[in-house]
């Protein structure tokens, strides 16, 4: 149990459907991220929050589209997906600043499996 | 942000230390070294960080000799159950958030 929740676990949609995932962080950080990771490829980073403001957009399709309503709650909307969409997506937060040690560490949820069909 | 090389797979047996080697030559004075663990289909755990000389908690070893151009994570006698990815991530973490870029990793793969 890392303190961050993702939800659902696995997810099956067509190419024109609308849904979302969901990530929930109980540790009281202040960053937020989403990250893909697709069969034998490096974890890609997609999306950063940080104070609910999003500061990375690492060239994502639009299709993607986050929220970040609170410090505490982080959505992925999806929309008109392609196959080569499906992956596994990882939420992940971190705490702002510096603490003592371990610094700037990412805990992470355990993953939406998403497929499209 | 720095770049980093290790190497795409390893093989070790149980009870045998394994030791995974990262370049990283390009390393800023503010940067720090940190080491993720990945199973499959689930997301990097944290294991170890470091900025210089040695760093050790009870999962693991982190090396860094005084030019900072590599370091070393140290698995002490490895069980089945450390097979997994091993990521090295070096970057500045004093902003506002992570901005770190996750490679390849290092699979390592323990046998019996």
């Amino acid at each position: 149990e890392t303190g961050v929740t993702q939800t659902p676990r696995h997810l099956v949609m067509g190419m024109t459907n609308k849904k979302s995932l969901k990530c929930e962080q109980h540790l009281g950080h202040n960053a937020m991220y989403w990250y893909k990771q697709s069969a034998k490829k490096p974890l890609e980073l997609m999306f950063v929050y940080s104070l609910e403001e999003r500061v990375e957009n690492n060239s994502v399709p639009s299709r993607f589209s986050p929220e970040c309503p609170n410090s505490s709650h982080l959505f992925l909307h999806l929309h008109t997906l392609q196959p080569e969409d499906s992956a596994l997506y990882l939420c992940a937060s971190s705490q702002g600043r510096m603490a003592q040690t371990r610094t700037g560490e990412l805990f992470f949820g355990e993953g939406s499996r998403l497929t499209v069909l | 942000l720095a770049k980093t090389t290790q190497p795409i797979s390893m093989d070790s047996y149980e009870g045998q230390e394994v030791n995974i080697t990262c370049s990283h030559n390009n390393i800023a004075t503010n940067d720090y070294i940190t080491w993720y663990q990945q199973f499959p289909s689930q997301g990097p755990r944290f294991i170890i960080q470091g900025y210089k000389t040695k760093v050790t908690n009870e999962v693991a070893s982190l090396f860094i000799p005084a030019d900072r151009k590599s370091s070393t994570l140290s698995l002490p006698r490895v069980s089945l159950s450390d097979t997994a990815v091993y990521y090295c991530l070096v970057g500045d973490l004093s902003g506002g958030y992570n901005k770190l870029i996750f490679g390849a990793g290092t699979r390592l793969a323990v046998h019996p």
